[in-house]
């Protein structure tokens, strides 16, 4: 069974700094889907950014970019330029691919990140 | 464009009382539909997933069970709550792989 790891419960970074969330997952398959998802105070959850396990280059959107390390099976997402509209609890997340698996994410227990004035 | 809605947002009842929340989606047809439940501190946790009318999978054994009737209607319901049911409802769709749309959420207390 895969599982998703997020190892910092809480963290918070300066306005206009730069901040990367951990995360780590255990998998025996080769092909599959990474995410982060961000979920706001306003509790509407919305993905953040998509990284395909089969490519080697790190996904980015915007201020968003991704370490992705498939041999140490490491995903992290760093945010540059922080900005209080950050401020949000971020789930890191794993599929597999296929498609009797559309959708059906396995989620980490999330980080909380503060964007600090 | 794509819009999901899950109502109601709010809910307090009583232990052994029944449960229906509903979503539904507009904008796309035939996708694929999911409830998650986001316990207190948690992360989430794949309920059910459906990817056709009168489809439903279940992830995991519980009290809850959950009906498409309708292409874009997906509904959760329970015949009597726990306690142990209270928590976060989020309902979603998904377009391609992984990319999930969710909704507003629903915040169950059984009490």
């Amino acid at each position: 069974a895969q599982t998703v790891t997020q190892s910092q419960p809480e963290m918070s970074v300066q306005e206009a700094e730069t901040v990367t969330l951990s995360c780590t997952y255990d998998t025996s398959e080769n092909n599959y889907y990474l995410f982060w998802y961000k979920q706001p105070p306003s509790r509407q959850m919305i993905l953040v950014i998509r990284q395909e396990a089969y490519k080697q280059q790190n996904a980015t959107e915007n201020r968003f970019s991704v370490n992705f390390q498939k041999a140490a099976k490491s995903f992290s997402l760093k945010i540059s330029d922080s900005q209080l509209g950050d401020t949000a609890m971020y789930f890191c997340a794993f599929m597999k691919h296929g498609s009797g698996n559309t959708g059906k994410l396995i989620f980490g227990q999330g980080t909380t990140l503060q964007v600090k004035p | 464009s794509q819009t999901i809605h899950q109502w109601p947002a709010t809910l307090v009842q009583p232990v052994g009382s029944p449960l229906s929340l509903e979503c539904t989606v507009e904008g796309t047809s035939n996708p694929n539909l999911y409830w998650y439940r986001q316990a207190a501190g948690r992360g989430l946790q794949l309920l059910f997933y459906s990817v056709g009318i009168g489809q439903i999978s279940s992830e995991v054994p519980q009290n809850l069970s959950a009906s498409r009737p309708q292409d874009r209607q997906f509904i959760l319901s329970s015949k009597k709550l726990l306690l142990s049911d209270s928590g976060f409802y989020l309902c979603a769709w998904s377009r391609r792989a992984g990319e999930l749309f969710f909704g507003e959420g629903s915040r169950l207390t059984v009490l």
